[in-house]
């Protein structure tokens, strides 16, 4: 089973700053990395597929990237709404698993 | 509107079963893979099982094998999972998810959940 490690666990920034998370996988992936934010009480929302792609109607501050077993997301300007948990998925194998997540707080 | 709800979810004693219902609408079920994935209450998301266009392909998370099944009617446009033997630890909220796996490889439509509880 693939493990996935989001990193930091929480991150705490101020409107406008950047952001960058990070989802480590125990083994290279095929780049079949996805990933999800979930606001409170809402189910997810799909943000980025095939570790780069972004979906349909997500903004372009929102970047996907990585390779192997190394990815990150990369919210370049943060506005009020992107407090969330953001997940990562691996697609690469079965079991498919997530990560942990990474709580975006805004200060 | 393309949606997905959920149903079924319960209080259950240990031990207990249950079958979780997903119905489709706006869209026809038959031509995609389906997920179910849960949410422990405050945990993250965990993915549950994964069944194909036709049933021909299943699987299901390796802590959960022999113990949940997933299936399909196109025809009433709904998944299930059967869920046996329930324990605490099976507390949650169940979420189906559409599976746009020969496109984007991604989950892009997803119910609201429902709750089950396992308890005493």
């Amino acid at each position: 089973e693939i493990v996935l490690t989001q990193s930091p666990a929480t991150l705490s920034l101020s409107p406008g700053e950047r952001a960058i998370l990070s989802c480590r996988a125990s083994q290279r992936l095929n780049n079949y990395l996805v990933w999800f934010q979930q606001k409170p009480g809402q189910v997810p929302r799909l943000l980025i597929y095939d570790a780069s792609k972004r979906a349909t109607g997500i903004p372009a501050r929102f970047t996907g990237s990585g390779s192997g077993a190394d990815f990150t997301l990369t919210i370049s300007t943060l506005q009020p709404e992107d407090s969330a948990v953001y997940y990562c998925q691996q697609r690469s194998s079965w079991p498919l698993t997530f990560g942990g997540g990474t709580k975006v707080e805004l200060k | 509107e393309e949606q997905l709800v959920e149903s079924g979810g319960r209080l259950v004693r240990p031990g207990g079963s249950l079958r979780l219902s997903c119905a489709a609408s706006g869209f026809p079920l038959s031509t995609f893979n389906m997920n179910w994935v849960r949410q422990a209450p405050g945990k993250g998301l965990e993915w549950v099982s994964f069944i194909s266009t036709n049933n021909v392909h299943l699987q299901y998370a390796e802590s959960l094998k022999g113990r949940f099944t997933i299936s399909r009617d196109d025809a009433k446009n709904s998944i299930y999972l059967q869920l046996n033997s329930l324990r605490a630890e099976d507390t949650a909220v169940y979420y189906c998810a559409r599976d746009r796996a020969l496109d984007i490889r991604a989950y892009d439509i997803w119910g609201r959940g429902t709750l089950v509880t396992v308890s005493s």
